[in-house]
């Protein structure tokens, strides 16, 4: 299974100012996805991103609020930006292992925007 | 779109008995993957087990089955001889088996059971 990481782990913010959170897998894989995960929650989708392409972002999530990098096989980075308090989330990588297809998540991010 | 729906929001066992864990979905899809996953305070999203559509047989890892009854698009969680380190959100989920574009990979997850162990 894949070993994925997040950094941070957890981070108070203030209003208008931004996160970048990084995701960190251990073997080479196509699709990562960002989930967010608001308190008491479910997880929603808020975009594929693959290797050498633009991120596919889901309805109600754009490029300019959670920009999305994918540089290379193993890491991405998805940033929140211009933070209000319903931004507070858990924000969780992921992907999916294609030999198995099975998806694992990160740890997640817990953010909280004061 | 495909909706999953987990009735219970809380439920609670005894330490060594057995529970189970309801889950509905509804799609017009005939080959898709169903999904247990149990998310405890730690965060971690940890995948439990794993069903595919077009098998008949219900799947199994060790002290965890489920009952999947896809006329009745049912997958129900079964976890036997409960321990307290089952105690955690659990999630079920669904994903297309169709690929049409970077969506459909997308895992449209129901709104969790939180399950409460009793020592």
């Amino acid at each position: 299974s894949a070993v994925i990481s997040q950094k941070p782990s957890r981070d108070i913010c203030q209003r208008g100012t931004s996160l970048t959170i990084q995701c960190q897998v251990d073997s080479q894989v196509t699709m990562m996805f960002w989930y967010r995960q608001q308190p008491g929650q479910s997880l929603t989708l808020i975009a594929t991103a693959n290797q050498g392409s633009e991120a596919t972002y889901e309805s109600g999530f754009v490029i300019d609020k959670f920009p999305i990098s994918r540089p290379n096989l193993t890491f991405s980075t998805l940033t929140v930006s211009n933070m209000s308090p319903e931004d507070s989330s858990i924000y969780l990588c992921s992907v999916i292992d294609h030999v198995l297809r099975e998806q694992y998540f990160g740890p997640g991010t817990r953010l909280t925007v004061t | 779109a495909q909706t999953v729906t987990q009735s219970q929001p809380e439920m609670s066992v005894q330490e060594a008995e057995t529970v189970t864990l309801s889950c509905t979905y509804d799609t017009s899809e005939s080959d898709y993957y169903l999904f247990w996953y149990k998310q405890p305070p730690s965060r971690q999203m940890i995948l439990v087990i794993r069903q595919e559509a077009y098998k008949q047989q219900n799947a199994t890892e060790n002290r965890f089955s489920v009952n999947f009854q896809k006329a009745a698009k049912s997958f129900s969680l079964k976890i036997s001889d409960s321990q307290l380190g089952d105690a955690a959100m659990y999630f079920c989920a669904y994903r297309s088996a169709s690929y049409s574009g970077a969506g459909s990979y997308q895992l449209t997850f129901g709104k969790g059971t939180k399950l409460s162990v009793i020592p």
